[in-house]
Formats: structure tokens, C-alpha cells, sequence
């Protein structure tokens, strides 16, 4: 399985930006990341996902190394709605053309009021 | 209306019976999925189908079956319950997995006693 690895927990205060940084040095060519959270008692949800260029969406931004080796999710402005498990994932082929998401320790997000 | 919804939310039962956690998902998707997440919090895959064909088992037991009736739907049986089967179990749907979201269901929180 394509393996990731992401600091255990980080701490944030209430409207500043945070930087979730996740290194995957032995990523494909082919491999995406996707980037889940998950909040307390609830499934996981999508975040963001990419492959080479960085990505924007209402939720957060992906910026991708230029080798592809890390990658930084950013949440603009934290929330305290935004405190949860935060997943770095490469999505990558299980046989055929299938492909399946492997989820690692994640980092546990604390935000400050 | 819930995109991908399971049940029963809560489940507790006695070691050595036989249950079935229902996961539907509304959303057309062509591929679903069973997550198991253990005490620890790890999540890790169990099965995937694929238009129903399942595609993916991960060496779960024997004992876990899994059904997909049509596209929408992906069952999960278990058979001679163990403690050790405690686990929050999530559903999952996605088309393709690659370069798309996942969407999980909230998740059935079995506990075997």
C-alpha cells in the first residue's frame, strides 16, 4: 500500500490559517491525493484531492510539491467546525482498474476559540 | 436526502450470533465499499464491488459476507459474531476512485458482548 505520513496532531487557533503537511515519497506517477476528514462520530468526507497541479475548492487548498513528494492541505480560515481527523491518502491501483483509498493515522486537528 | 445511509446506526449483540449492517446509496455511483474502523481508530478496507461484482476483499474473515443485491445496495453479513468484531463499520460509494470523491455513510457502531 502506498504509504503516507502525517504529524500525529496539530494545534490551530479560531480564524487563522493551517498548514496539514503530508509527505508520500514513494508515490507514482499515477497516484492521486485525496485528502478526508473526519469528524467526531461522524463518516469520513472528502476534502480535496490532485495529482500534479495545486487545487482549489470551497473547502480547502492542495499545494503539491513539484517532485510530488508532499503535499500541504490549507484550510484558509480554521473553524471550530473544522476540528477533526484530517487524512493524507494516495489512491492508488488494487488490481484491474480499480482503485482503493488506504487511510493512514491522520492528524488529529485542534482549533482554538 | 442522505447520499450514502446505513443501518442500523447502533448494534449490540451476543457473541456467536448472525447480523447484517443495510448500506444504500442514492448518488448512481458504480462502486461501494465497507470500511471497518477498530477501537484504535484505524480504518482500514474490506470489500469493494463493482457493479456488483465484488473487486476487492481485503483478508477479512469468512465469516463477513458481503451482498450487493443491485448497484445501489451493499450489504453486509456476519456470521458467528466475536468480540473481537466490535467495530464501527462504514459503507462507502464512490465512481471509480481515482481522481473522484468517496462518500461514506455515518457509520454502524456494532459492539458484541
Amino acid at each position: 500500500d502506498a504509504k503516507t505520513t502525517q504529524p500525529n496532531s496539530m494545534e490551530s487557533n479560531e480564524e487563522e490559517p493551517v498548514h496539514l503537511p503530508c509527505n508520500h515519497s514513494t508515490i507514482s506517477g499515477t497516484d492521486y491525493i485525496h485528502w478526508y476528514r473526519q469528524l467526531p462520530s461522524q463518516g469520513p468526507e472528502y476534502v480535496i484531492h490532485g495529482l500534479t497541479s495545486n487545487v482549489n475548492n470551497r473547502m480547502a487548498s492542495l499545494a503539491i510539491a513539484e517532485d510530488r513528494k508532499s503535499s500541504t492541505l490549507i484550510l484558509h480560515r480554521a473553524t471550530l467546525r473544522d476540528a477533526a481527523v484530517y487524512y493524507c491518502i494516495l489512491s492508488r491501483r488494487s488490481g484491474g482498474s480499480n482503485y482503493k483509498l488506504t487511510f493512514g493515522k491522520g492528524t488529529l486537528l485542534t482549533v482554538n476559540p | 436526502d442522505t447520499a450514502v445511509s446505513q443501518t442500523p446506526k447502533y448494534l449490540v449483540t451476543q457473541m456467536g450470533n448472525d447480523k447484517s449492517i443495510k448500506c444504500e446509496q442514492n448518488l448512481g455511483h458504480d462502486t461501494m465499499y465497507w470500511y471497518k474502523q477498530d477501537s484504535k481508530k484505524f480504518l482500514k478496507i474490506m470489500f469493494s464491488y463493482n457493479n456488483k461484482e465484488l473487486i476487492i476483499n481485503e483478508t477479512v474473515p469468512n465469516r463477513f459476507s458481503p451482498k450487493s443485491p443491485d448497484k445501489a445496495h451493499l450489504n453486509l453479513h456476519i456470521n458467528s459474531l466475536e468480540l473481537g468484531d466490535s467495530a464501527v463499520y462504514f459503507c462507502a460509494s464512490s465512481q471509480g476512485l481515482r481522481d473522484t470523491e468517496a462518500f461514506f455513510g455515518q457509520g454502524t457502531r456494532l459492539t458484541v458482548v
